[in-house]
Formats: structure tokens, C-alpha cells, sequence
């Protein structure tokens, strides 16, 4: 099992550009997770998906932000445009829907915009 | 709603001091507890969970017990090692409503173990 796969794992872009985190989960897994992390405001849940859908968005700071899971193994996570403010490491995680819920994290993309 | 509050760090021990990092819950509904521990550069990962109350959820010499009487649920090692230096994070999972599936998490407490 890889678990969760991540890409890019480091991303340096300017003001103003698209960006785009991809996130591969662990076959089999129900739901999936994007997290941001910061220093100032720590681990913040943006959105998650059962089974593909959108359960709860109400995480995404504003309409610069969206994510979509067109299949079980991918799921995208979209800015734009980029601002400064949006430097973070964006963690995508996924789960079971059974058992005591143990999510499974990937390494993590860390997004610089200068 | 439901929260988690770990005590505030950065905690910094000497190898083989006894490590304690608080944490206490909010919750709705009961709740399944977690510890999860972030080492540098990486993802966060388990380190254990308690699924009930008086539970004790343990691994690689860390301990937590699920006290629902005082909604808490300590970390504890006897002993660290410097490679325990990490950020840890208290979670909790609300079985009931429309929020299954979601870990709402504390704030971390960086921890950092000299030699």
C-alpha cells in the first residue's frame, strides 16, 4: 500500500496563478480530506468527500478555492487566482467509513506565493 | 460544537523525562479520541486512539486514557527520546449527525527532547 499520495510536494508560484494539489487515496478508502496547515491558524479542515461527493465545504476560505473528486482515486484542489495570504502545506487525508475512523495522511504540498 | 483544547506549548524536556501534553474535549455526542504526531517535513500519522470511555489507547511507550468524567485525554510517555521531538495533535471523531467522518483537531503542541 503507498497510502496517500501527494503532488507536487513543493510549489513556488507568483500572485495572480492558478494552482492545483492532487491527492491520490488509499484504494478502498470512503472519504477524503483537505486540510491547510499553518503557524498563525494551525490545521484547518477545507472540505471533505464521502464516497465522492461534497459532504461539508464550509472550511474553503472563499470562491478562489474549490475541489472536486471526479473518481474514488483522485481528487483535486484548486486556487485561483493565487494570493500570498494562501501560502500553506495543503494535506490531503483519507478513511473508512467503518471502524474508529483512522484517517490516513499524505506527506503534504507545501505552496509558496510570492 | 465540537472542540479540542491541548495545553500551549513549545514543551522542551531532557531524554528520559516523563512527557505529559493535556488535552480536553467538547463533544455532542461520544466520541472515538486520537493522538496523532507530526514529525518534520512530514504528514501527520496515528499514534493511538481510545474508541470509548476508560479506554487506554497506547504505542511506541506513549499512553492516553479516555476520561469521560473529566472529557480529557492525556499523552503520556515515561521516558522521551530525542527522537520524539515532534508536533502532536489531540483529535476526536463524533459519530453522530451529518458530521461522521470528520476529525476535528487541536491546535498541536511542538515538542522538543534534548539530549
Amino acid at each position: 500500500d503507498a497510502g496517500v499520495i501527494q503532488s507536487p510536494r513543493h510549489e513556488v508560484t507568483e500572485m495572480g496563478q492558478e494552482v492545483t494539489l492532487r491527492c491520490k487515496p488509499i484504494s478502498g478508502h470512503d472519504y477524503l480530506f483537505w486540510y491547510r496547515q499553518t503557524m498563525m491558524r494551525g490545521l484547518e479542515l477545507l472540505i471533505y468527500f464521502n464516497n465522492n461527493v461534497p459532504i461539508d465545504d464550509s472550511g474553503m476560505p472563499e470562491d478562489r478555492f474549490s475541489a472536486k473528486m471526479p473518481n474514488a482515486s483522485f481528487s483535486t484542489l484548486k486556487i485561483q487566482p493565487s494570493e500570498p495570504r494562501d501560502s500553506a502545506v495543503y494535506f490531503c487525508a483519507s478513511s473508512r467509513a467503518r471502524g474508529a475512523n483512522v484517517l490516513t495522511f499524505g506527506a503534504g504540498s507545501r505552496l509558496t506565493v510570492l | 460544537g465540537d472542540s479540542v483544547t491541548q495545553m500551549e506549548g513549545p514543551v522542551t524536556l531532557s531524554e528520559e523525562a516523563f512527557l505529559t501534553i493535556n488535552c480536553t474535549y467538547t463533544a455532542t455526542g461520544y466520541p472515538s479520541l486520537f493522538w496523532y504526531v507530526q514529525y518534520p517535513g512530514e504528514g501527520l500519522q496515528l499514534l493511538l486512539k481510545a474508541t470509548k470511555a476508560d479506554d487506554k489507547g497506547s504505542n511506541k511507550g506513549f499512553e492516553a486514557t479516555y476520561r469521560k468524567e473529566t472529557t480529557s485525554f492525556h499523552l503520556e510517555k515515561g521516558s522521551v527520546q530525542v527522537s520524539d521531538s515532534a508536533v502532536y495533535f489531540c483529535a476526536l471523531s463524533d459519530p453522530g449527525g451529518t458530521s461522521y467522518g470528520k476529525l476535528t483537531f487541536g491546535q498541536g503542541t511542538i515538542l522538543t527532547v534534548h539530549p
